[in-house]
């Protein structure tokens, strides 16, 4: 398709497994970020990535929290060993280079619930 | 660091009323400001945005103006419409290295008829 795409659209995980979250963001963007939402709160910045230079993960909560882009493209958000307070909606987007233009792409996200 | 205050919600309005949610923001630099709206069911998407100083940003009837003597950009519709029902978010873009947007708790709109 033509936006950012993400997989599952809801997650549902017991507490200490691996979660997986997938992001395919629009074809050409060279950025690629993850925010979280979680309720009643706004998005919080997890990680970016631009092109092939090292990613900005200052937003990461933990060490539990990774996440790779393989081939500028395809992006993976994996959080170990879940807890509750991980349960959240989990938004990607692209956006060409200059984020200062504001031209972010969304996904409409990933809910995960942990248990 | 960068941060933005919102207008805590949720605002509940008939249908032709006006429109304010407040945004205030504390940066370094110049940043750029920018609403984003998330309509129920669906991804985050661009309403609209200011580059600099006294920029007047506007989009399907909303508006909103960039007051650097004080840090803020209201965004402001002078007739909402049941559809304007949605999240709005404002956010501002990192200088320097902080390639990222900043962005607000977010204020539920709900436009009744």
């Amino acid at each position: 398709g033509a936006g950012v795409s993400q997989s599952p659209s809801n997650k549902v995980t017991e507490k200490g497994k691996d979660v997986e979250l997938r992001c395919d963001p629009i074809s050409g963007h060279t950025a690629l970020y993850w925010y979280r939402q979680s309720l009643g709160q706004g998005l919080e910045f997890l990680i970016y990535f631009q092109g092939n230079s090292a990613p900005d993960k200052s937003g990461l909560p933990s060490d539990r929290f990774s996440a790779e882009r393989t081939g500028g493209s395809v992006s993976t958000l994996t959080i170990q060993r879940t807890q509750q307070e991980d349960s959240a909606v989990y938004l990607c987007a692209s956006s060409f280079a200059r984020v200062e233009l504001g031209e972010l792409f969304f996904g409409e996200g990933s809910r995960l619930t942990v248990l | 660091g960068n941060s933005v205050t919102q207008m805590e919600g949720p605002v509940t309005l008939s249908e032709e009323a006006f429109l304010t949610i407040n945004c205030t923001y504390t940066a370094t630099g110049y940043p750029s400001l920018f609403w984003y709206v998330q309509y129920p069911g669906e991804g985050l998407q661009l309403l609209l945005k200011a580059t600099k100083a006294d920029d007047k940003g506007s989009n399907k009837g909303f508006e909103a103006t960039y007051r650097k003597e004080t840090t803020s950009f209201h965004l402001e519709k002078g007739s909402v419409q049941v559809s304007d029902s949605a999240v709005y978010f404002c956010a501002l873009s990192g200088s320097g290295s902080a390639r990222q947007l900043t962005f607000g708790s977010g204020t539920q709109l709900t436009v009744l008829p």
